[in-house]
């Protein structure tokens, strides 16, 4: 089945420095999207950047880079020049690698993240 | 361009009772998503409505159901609710057919939902 594993509860950064999220998953399937979403106090969900199974280099959307590393099953999000605005709830999430369209996401535990002045 | 829109934003219930959350989709938008997320875990996947068809279905008891309607809005019903049920219930909007690209789902900004 598939599974995501964050194993950071909580990660504290200085602004201004990088900081890396870690985000392992598992499946089977040879076919699958890997995504990042950030979930400010405010609880909505805000989509950052996603990577593809067969996408041959890794993604990056400004400030936000993800280190996909297949053979390892890892796809860690890369923060650099933290700001006091990037304190809050890191998810990865898996498109489930089911057919069909619009398959559904499965979701890791999250990460906190605190930037500190 | 509004984006996703949830209501109420949030809402107290007591057990047994029965709460109806609504969603209304990205503009452009047609299919609705609906996650539960409970206090410090990840979003569970509850259903997804294409054409107002209830087309996948996580693991949730038959309390919780939902309609589509013709303007792609949705509802999620949740009947004799438990003190479990309390969590940020999260609807998601997207194109059908678009599952294989980098187009994911949009969010609202979530029904933060307590049972008493």
């Amino acid at each position: 089945a598939q599974k995501i594993t964050q194993t950071q509860p909580g990660m504290f950064v200085q602004e201004k420095e990088a900081v890396t999220l870690d985000c392992t998953y598992d499946t089977s399937d040879p076919s699958y999207g890997l995504f990042w979403y950030k979930q400010p106090s405010s609880g909505e969900m805000i989509f950052l950047i996603y990577q593809g199974s067969y996408d041959q280099q890794n993604a990056t959307e400004g400030r936000y880079s993800l280190n996909f590393q297949k053979a390892r099953k890892s796809a860690n999000l890369v923060i650099s020049a933290s700001q006091l605005g990037d304190s809050a709830m890191y998810f990865c999430a898996m498109r489930e690698a089911t057919a069909g369209n619009n398959r559904k996401l499965i979701w890791g535990l999250g990460t906190s993240l605190a930037v500190n002045p | 361009d509004a984006g996703v829109t949830q209501s109420p934003t949030h809402l107290i219930k007591t057990r047994g009772q029965q709460v109806t959350l609504r969603c209304s989709p990205k503009s452009g938008h047609d299919t609705v998503s609906w996650y539960q997320q409970a206090l410090g875990q990840g979003p569970q996947f509850i259903f997804q409505y294409y054409e107002e068809e209830e087309r996948q279905r996580g693991n949730f008891p038959d309390r919780f159901s939902g309609h589509q309607f013709p303007n792609y809005s949705s509802e999620l019903n949740v009947n004799a609710l438990l003190l479990g049920d309390s969590a940020l219930y999260l609807c998601a909007s997207s194109l059908f057919g678009t599952s294989g690209s980098a187009l994911g789902q949009y969010f609202g900004p979530g029904t933060r939902l307590t049972v008493t």
